[in-house]
Formats: C-alpha cells, structure tokens, sequence
C-alpha cells in the first residue's frame, strides 16, 4: 500500500538556519512526489513537485529513490516559513497520498 | 478569480442539525475532492469525484454525502451532525486523479 511518512509533527529552528523537512514514501511503482504547504488559516498550495526541479521560496527537494525519500530543504529558514507542510504521493490513478504534516516554526 | 471556492467559510451549528458545504470550481477540472483537517492539522481524504465515479472512502460516516450536480460542484451534505465532526473541511480540484489538486479556502465547521 502506498504511505507518506513525515516523521516530525513539529519542527523548530531559529532565523537564519538551515531547514530541512522530512518526508518518507512506500511505493512499488514510479512515484511522483509534491509538497504543500498552509500558510496559518489559509488553504493548501501546491509548494513544488519533484519532477519539475525547480527551486519555489528557496526550498528545494531532490527524490532519492534508494532511500525513498524526498526532503524539503533551505538553507536559511525565514520567519514566513512558518507553516503546515505536507508531503503528497501520487501513485498513478488514485488520489494523491498525503503525509500527516509537519508543523514548521521559525523562531525570531 | 478563485479557482475553488467553497461556501460559507464558517459554519456554527448544534448537534443533530443536517447542513451543506458548497464548492465550485472553475478550472475545467474532471476531478474533486473533499477533505477533512482535524484540530491537529491531520488532513484525511474523505471523497473523490472523478466526472463519472465517486470514489467513498469507508472510513467515512454514511452521515457525509457528496452530491455533484456538474462536474464543475460537489456539495457535501452532512445528517445529524455530531461533536466530532467539528474540522476545517477542505475541496480540491485536480484536472485528472493524479494530478496536483488546487484546494479552496476551507469551511470551518463548529458543532456546538
């Protein structure tokens, strides 16, 4: 069965610091792989996928299929980072597979 | 303009009580969503709406149902609403099933 593992539900790091969000995934297929982030009372948005290699905000994140990992990364967190950050899986027809979240907190 | 919009954006209700969440989307999307995001921020697909199927998800009470008049709405209608039904209820779009979904403002539900 596909799964999204986001081990951290929260994840404090002073202004200025590197940042890196973790997400895991299972699948046996080719995945495709998203983060979303959530802006406090705002909706979802689409952050950036894997297949398009681009750097959204300065994060970046690199599938590493060995690991089965694609981690969300900066180099230096700024405080309107903070925010919801969902992993997402998509494993051919079905809906996309969310992570359960993690909250990211930039400390001033 | 919006792309998904869902209405109203706050719902206070009491137990017992049916209500209805509308959303529409203009993206000439084939495919919509409803979600539930509960108070710690765990977001649980509910339905999916593929212009022709709907998907259920058997988790989710037969007190929940979704109705798509078009392929551009799916309204979720909730019977008897209980105190754990209390969430921010987001839809979603996607232009096929394994698309990026596109998601709207969310409603927030309070059962008192």
């Amino acid at each position: 069965a596909q799964r999204v593992t986001q081990p951290e539900k929260l994840l404090s790091v002073f202004k200025g610091a590197p940042v890196e969000l973790k997400c895991n995934y299972s699948y046996s297929g080719s995945p495709e792989l998203f983060w979303y982030v959530q802006y406090s009372r705002q909706r979802l948005q689409l952050l950036l996928r894997h297949i398009s290699r681009e750097s959204i905000k300065g994060f970046t994140a690199d599938l590493n299929k060995g690991e089965t990992s694609f981690h969300l990364k900066k180099p230096f967190a700024q405080e309107e980072d903070s925010a919801m950050y969902y992993c997402a899986l998509n494993s051919g027809n079905t809906p996309l597979v969310f992570g359960k979240g993690t909250r990211l907190s930039v400390i001033a | 303009d919006t792309a998904v919009s869902q209405t109203p954006k706050y719902l206070v209700t009491q137990m017992g009580n049916d209500k209805s969440i509308k959303c529409e989307q203009n993206l000439g999307h084939d495919t919509m969503y409803w979600y539930k995001q509960d108070s710690k921020k765990f977001l649980k697909i509910m339905f999916s709406y593929n212009n022709k199927e709907l998907i259920i998800n058997e988790t989710v009470p037969n007190r929940f149902s979704p109705k798509s008049p078009d392929k551009a709405h799916l309204n979720l209608h909730i019977n008897s609403l209980e105190l754990g039904d209390s969430a921010v209820y987001f839809c979603a779009s996607s232009q096929e099933m394994n698309q990026p979904q596109h998601f709207g403002d969310g409603t927030r539900l309070s059962i008192l």
